[in-house]
């Protein structure tokens, strides 16, 4: 059974930091990754999809990178900023067209 | 355009009663999912379907659940008498389909139903 880690739980930063949020999964097998942002009481927001077949995409101050083979992906922020503050959540899907197994997110708050 | 979008926004009911919680996908998404996020649980997955077949329906806790599809488009989610732990927020999702190269899901913005 495919389980997804992300580390830290939560994190906090002052304005301007560059960050690194953590994704782990066990089942190497996958056909992507997505990252969602999370605002307290609203539904996901998609951010950035990795293929399996890539091991980068960015999106602005985003850097999102997967290493298949060791079951990681990091997602890159940089020059945060307080309205990034959210929670973080990746979440990986195994085969086409089928589920997507979530993380437990990283609550990311940035101080000004 | 417009984007996923569910209903109602927040619902309570009393221990007992039936529920139906309705999803609108975005047009043309031929995949539709349903999740759910409890307080202190991750986002867990309930049922997929393709078109208005749910070939994975393994995430349904239990036989008070059911959900069904219609027309490619709207689905509905009837949960039978509600439970206190059936309390939680219900998410919708929707993407292009399995034949996309690649093809992300996106969320509809939840119904927080809240069992008493």
């Amino acid at each position: 059974k495919q389980e997804v880690t992300q580390i830290p739980a939560a994190l906090s930063v002052p304005e301007g930091e560059n960050l690194v949020l953590n994704c782990s999964f066990t089942d190497s097998a996958i056909y992507n990754l997505q990252w969602f942002r999370q605002d307290p009481g609203k539904g996901l927001t998609s951010l950035l999809l990795i293929q399996s077949s890539q091991r980068e995409q960015t999106s602005g101050r985003l850097n999102a990178s997967l290493d298949k083979s060791s079951g990681r992906s990091t997602l890159y922020i940089a020059a945060s900023q307080p309205g990034d503050s959210a929670t973080y959540l990746c979440a990986v899907e195994e085969t086409s067209g089928s589920r997507l197994t979530f993380g437990e997110g990283t609550q990311l708050t940035v101080n000004p | 355009g417009a984007g996923v979008s569910q209903s109602p926004s927040n619902k309570v009911t009393e221990k007992g009663k039936d529920v139906e919680l309705r999803c609108d996908p975005i047009s043309g998404h031929t995949a539709l999912y349903w999740y759910r996020q409890s307080l202190g649980q991750g986002l867990e997955f309930l049922i997929y379907f393709q078109g208005n077949s749910a070939p994975d329906k393994s995430g349904l806790p239990s036989d008070r659940f059911s959900a069904e599809r219609t027309g490619g488009s709207v689905s509905t989610l009837t949960i039978q008498r509600t439970q206190q732990e059936d309390s939680a927020v219900y998410l919708c999702a929707s993407s292009l389909g399995p034949w996309a190269v690649a093809y992300e899901q996106y969320f509809g913005p939840g119904t927080r139903l809240t069992v008493t």
